[in-house]
């Protein structure tokens, strides 16, 4: 069945560092990938996500391509600041499944000054 | 619009009790899910609607569990009896009528604490 892969956490980071969240897929047809982040004490919340093969998603700095040739839709930032530190999850809508999504396990990222 | 609603933020009960939680989708959608999550387990999504319907429930760990969406508005989420291993976060969402690429719309969730 349909479901995503990623890396596992808590990634530590210093502020300006560079960030990538690992994330791959398995799924039939063309699924749909997000990425969700959610703050201390809230629900998750859209961060960007992409519909098709190549697509770049992207908000905040943060970005995410959509590769079909190696089933992955890594997150990356050029310079994280304090504020990035949350809990980041990978997520697909398949192609056939109508709106149900499959959620990564999530990767916790702490930025410090 | 005010986004999902959820209540309570917080519940604390103990082993035994009932407890209800509640959700208001956001208005025009037509999907509503549940999720539970965990520090051992993450999220796991529990049951979902469609148009007050529901859909696939093969996430609900028990019989204990139970969901009802009475109308488009409204959905509760009950745990008859509670145990202490149903402590976690459950979160509600909801998403628009059928269609690639809707988001979820997540509420602020309700933190159960069973003792």
């Amino acid at each position: 069945g349909d479901s995503v892969t990623q890396m596992e956490g808590p990634v530590t980071l210093s502020e300006e560092a560079f960030l990538t969240i690992n994330c791959t897929y398995t799924a039939t047809g063309y699924p749909s990938l997000f990425w969700y982040v959610q703050y201390p004490g809230e629900g998750l919340q859209l961060l960007l996500k992409a519909t098709k093969a190549d697509d770049k998603g992207s908000n905040k700095g943060f970005e995410a391509t959509y590769r079909k040739e190696t089933t992955s839709f890594h997150l990356e930032k050029g310079s994280v600041q304090v504020s990035d530190s949350a809990v980041y999850f990978c997520a697909l809508q398949g192609a056939n499944t109508g709106n149900q999504f499959y959620f990564g396990t999530g990767t916790s990222l702490t930025v410090i000054p | 619009d005010a986004g999902v609603i959820q209540s309570p933020r917080h519940e604390v009960t103990e082993m035994g009790q009932e407890v209800t939680l509640r959700c208001k989708p956001i208005s025009g959608h037509d999907y509503l899910f549940w999720y539970r999550q965990t520090m051992m387990r993450g999220l796991e999504l529990l049951i979902y609607f469609n148009n007050n319907v529901p859909i696939d429930d093969s996430g609900m760990p028990e019989d204990r569990f139970s969901a009802k969406m009475p109308n488009a508005s409204f959905s509760t989420l009950k745990i008859q009896p509670s145990e202490p291993r149903d402590s976690a976060v459950y979160f509600c969402a909801s998403s628009e009528p059928p269609g690639l690429n809707n988001e979820q719309f997540f509420g602020p969730g309700t933190r159960l604490t069973v003792l």
